[in-house]
């Protein structure tokens, strides 16, 4: 079954432990992304990926790092998680053709920043 | 910058009746429009896109017309289905596809039977 997976669904933390959320697709997608949604503001674009080893910010990049050593990889990297980081996270991966493209969404991180 | 804003919500209609969330952006040139539902627990998931001015999306019985002279992109559905219940946002890239998306702040329908 094609998909994007996240790991972990649920993650409490504490202000400034380290934290790795992982997101996996089996679907060869070169386009990969990241974004946090909160109430009152919707989805917020964090960084993405246009394939291995190429990263961009989005609109919200500050406290996150990404990398992309491999295509079916793209893990988001809190290193110092603060409380403004709570938040539902969501991973993206993009199939695209000549004539369309479509995101597929992982389920979704919800992480607390305590 | 670039933003979309989208009616506030929740909405809250009953099975079978007509349905508009409005849509309206700001972008210099000419952006792709996409409307993506969200499902309870669940990711979002493309509903339909349009990516140039008069072109009209379509799926699932929705529709949105891009249009360039009012900057908007509203959603329709002709008759809803309790099943239609979720967040609907709609969204525009700059660059042509889905490489940059700048969302709307989402819209809650429930659709009661």
């Amino acid at each position: 079954e094609a998909q994007v997976t996240q790991n972990p669904r649920y993650l409490i933390t504490v202000t400034g432990k380290k934290l790795t959320v992982t997101c996996s697709q089996n679907m060869n997608h070169e386009y990969m992304s990241w974004y946090r949604q909160d109430p009152g503001l919707g989805l917020r674009q964090i960084y993405y990926s246009m394939n291995v080893e190429v990263t961009d910010k989005g609109d919200v990049p500050e406290g996150y790092k990404v990398s992309r050593k491999e295509k079916r990889n793209f893990p988001l990297i809190l290193e110092s998680p603060s409380p403004n980081q709570t938040s539902l996270y969501f991973c993206a991966s993009r199939q695209q053709t000549a004539t369309n493209e479509k995101l597929f969404f992982g389920s979704g991180t919800q992480l607390s920043v305590l | 910058g670039d933003s979309v804003t989208q009616m506030e919500g929740p909405v809250t209609l009953s099975e079978e009746a007509f349905l508009t969330i409005n849509c309206t952006y700001t972008a210099t040139g000419y952006p792709s429009l996409f409307w993506y539902v969200q499902y309870p627990g669940e990711g979002l998931q493309l509903l339909l896109k349009a990516t140039k001015a008069d072109d009209k999306g379509s799926n699932k019985g929705f529709e949105a017309t891009y249009r360039k002279e009012t900057t908007s992109f509203h959603l329709e559905k002709g008759s809803v289905q309790v099943s239609d219940s979720a967040v609907y946002f709609c969204a525009l890239s700059r660059q042509g596809g889905s490489e940059k998306l700048v969302f709307g702040k989402g819209t809650k329908l429930t659709v009661n039977p």
